[in-house]
């Protein structure tokens, strides 16, 4: 069994440009969390969506970001016009259902890099 | 609201000798816990968690955590500690609610010394 997938796993973009991440959670898994980890920091909530839906985004920034997971294929994290304090690792994770008690298995992380 | 602190940023300890790392929540209700390890460049992978009955919780790699609901703490630990043990520890816990997001620590890096 596949785990997390996240693609791509390095990430240059210059500023101002449109940044692209892609999730594949683990099968059987619909439930998908995406996170951010600052220089320095620890991992910080951005989203939480299942299939068609986002149930939470109260850690996205209001602006240039978006999230979806579509009925079929990954996930997808948009970054828009990316600016320098963009630069980042960002992790997927997945769960087979929502709620705290339930494991979450993380993707190996995109780290992105504007320059 | 919830957070999690891990008061030690760096840590150093000598290859075979005993490890404690630090964690402290904040969280009105009984807590779900967790401690992910993190190795450079690489993903989190799950070491243990605490939902509830034994307070005493044994992980992967030889690794276990106590959970202390006077001190608000859920202490990671290893009797002793390999090289290979060296990287960044997170200290989690579930936000609570439905959703099952979790609230990170700022994180632990362990250095071994030979």
């Amino acid at each position: 069994n596949a785990g997390v997938m996240q693609n791509p796993r390095h990430l240059v973009r210059r500023r101002g440009q449109e940044a692209r991440l892609r999730c594949s959670p683990m099968k059987g898994h619909s439930h998908v969390y995406w996170y951010r980890q600052l220089p320095e920091e620890g991992l910080k909530f951005m989203v939480y969506l299942q299939k068609e839906n986002i149930i939470d985004e109260s850690g996205m920034p209001k602006e240039r970001f978006s999230a979806e997971f579509p009925k079929e294929g990954p996930s997808i994290l948009r970054i828009q016009q990316v600016v320098r304090g963009d630069s980042a690792a960002y992790f997927c994770a997945s769960s087979p259902r929502s709620g705290g008690s339930y494991e979450q298995y993380f993707g190996p992380g995109t780290r992105l890099t504007v320059t | 609201a919830q957070s999690v602190t891990q008061p030690d940023i760096h840590i150093t300890v000598s290859e075979g000798a005993s490890l404690e790392l630090r964690c402290n929540y904040s969280y009105g209700a009984t807590p779900y816990l967790f401690w992910y390890v993190q190795s450079p460049g690489q993903g989190l992978q799950l070491l243990l968690k605490y939902f509830s009955g034994d307070t005493l919780v044994q992980g992967i790699k030889g690794f276990e955590a106590e959970f202390k609901r006077s001190q608000s703490s859920f202490n990671l630990r290893k009797p002793s500690v390999h090289w290979s043990d060296a990287a960044e520890y997170f200290c989690a816990v579930g936000a609570g609610g439905n959703t099952g997001k979790l609230i990170f620590g700022q994180g632990t890096t362990l250095q071994v010394k030979p």
